[in-house]
Parts: C-alpha cells; structure tokens; sequence
C-alpha cells in the first residue's frame, strides 16, 4: 500500500514570497491533516478536511496560509506572503475514518 | 481536547526496557490514548493506542490503569534505532476529532 506522498521535500524562498506544497493521501482516507512542525515541537495542527469540506481550520493563519482539497483527494497548502517564523516542516496525514493517522515525510521550508 | 503531559527527555541504555508515562487529567469517557513515534526528517508514526487495561503489539505495550489519567508506553529491550521521540495522544476516534500533539518525550537510547 503506498503511502502519503508530499512534494517537494525542501523549499527555500526569501520573505515575502509565496509557496506551495502538495499532498496525496492513502487511496480511501477521507480525513486529510495539514500540520506545521517547528524545529523541537510537537507537529501543530493548521488545518483538517473531510472528504472535500474544511472540518477545522481554527488555527489555520488565514491572512496568509490557504488550502484546499479539490475532490476531496489531493491537497494543497499555500503560503502567501511567507514570514521568516513560517521556517518549519509541514506534514500531511491521512486517516480512513479518523482514527490511525498515517503521515507523509514532510515538507521543509526555510524562509530567509 | 484532552491536555497531556510527559517528561521533555529520557535517557536509557541497550537492551533496557524503557517506561514513559503520559499525565491525561481530564481524558474524556469516549478518549483512546495513541502513542507516536517520530525520527528525524520523518512523519511520525502509530506505535499502539489503547482504551483500558493493556495493551500489547509487537513493538510495545500500553499500560492504563482504571481511572485512565495516565498511560505507561513500555519500550521492551530497546535498541539504538529506538532513539526518537515519542508522543501520547487523547481523543475520540470519530469524522471531525483531531487531536493535539505536545512536545513529546525525546528517548535516547546509548550503547
């Protein structure tokens, strides 16, 4: 069974840019996470999809960071315009009915 | 969502069996406790997840007593390639729970 697939692995982009970062869940997951996993924390929670539809989005910065789960399939997550405390790992996930939550290896951004 | 607490770092030595135990003061009734693992530069990833009583797998054992306030992960006979760190989880397995990861417990196995 493959697993969750994210691209790219790295990005590096100067403040004030914009980035984006796609995923691709186990075939079947309904539920799709976004996290954002800064350099010694615990992965935080931006926002989760169900199916096509936003189920929380409650800590999502939404003056900048967007995403959207077109066919309630593949994923994207934006950044626009990026900040230099948006440098971390963001990681996807999926779960087929909200339990057991399968991760991607993640995204690594760095803003300077 | 219910708020965990575990120690910031442990250390341990080959071949020991390591406990971490997880403080969940306000689990909710319908609340699993899930353990994950994460090595560096990768997602983290299920180890075991329990409701009461205990629980065992192949890689770990779950260990939750009756008033379901704590949980003990218990590592048998760790090896080097178990240094990582591990993070205890409560929530409802149902459509719309999430849960909330804290800073985990950094385990450091040394030869």
């Amino acid at each position: 069974e493959a697993g969750v697939a994210q691209s790219p692995r790295y990005k590096i982009i100067e403040k004030r840019q914009s980035v984006a970062f796609w995923c691709n869940p186990i075939s079947g997951h309904a539920t799709l996470y976004w996290y954002q996993q800064i350099l010694g924390q615990g992965p935080k929670l931006l926002i989760q999809f169900q199916n096509n539809g936003v189920v929380d989005d409650s800590q999502l910065p939404k003056d900048r960071f967007s995403a959207e789960r077109l066919k309630g399939v593949d994923s994207t997550l934006k950044i626009q315009p990026a900040k230099l405390e948006d440098s971390a790992v963001y990681l996807c996930a999926s779960t087929p009915t909200g339990g057991e939550q399968f991760f991607g290896p993640g995204t690594r951004l760095t803003v300077l | 969502l219910a708020k965990t607490t575990q120690p910031i770092s442990m250390d341990s030595y080959e071949g020991q069996e390591v406990n971490i135990t997880c403080s969940h003061n306000n689990i909710a009734t319908n609340d699993y406790i899930t353990w994950y693992q994460q090595f560096p530069s990768q997602g983290p990833r299920f180890i075991i997840q329990g409701y009461k009583t205990k629980v065992t797998n192949e890689v770990a054992s779950l260990f939750i007593p009756a008033d379901r306030k704590s949980s003990t992960l218990s590592l048998p006979r760790v090896s080097l390639s178990d240094t990582a760190v591990y993070y205890c989880l409560v929530g409802g397995y149902s459509y719309g729970q999430n849960f909330v990861f804290g800073p985990g417990t950094r385990l450091s196995v040394l030869p």
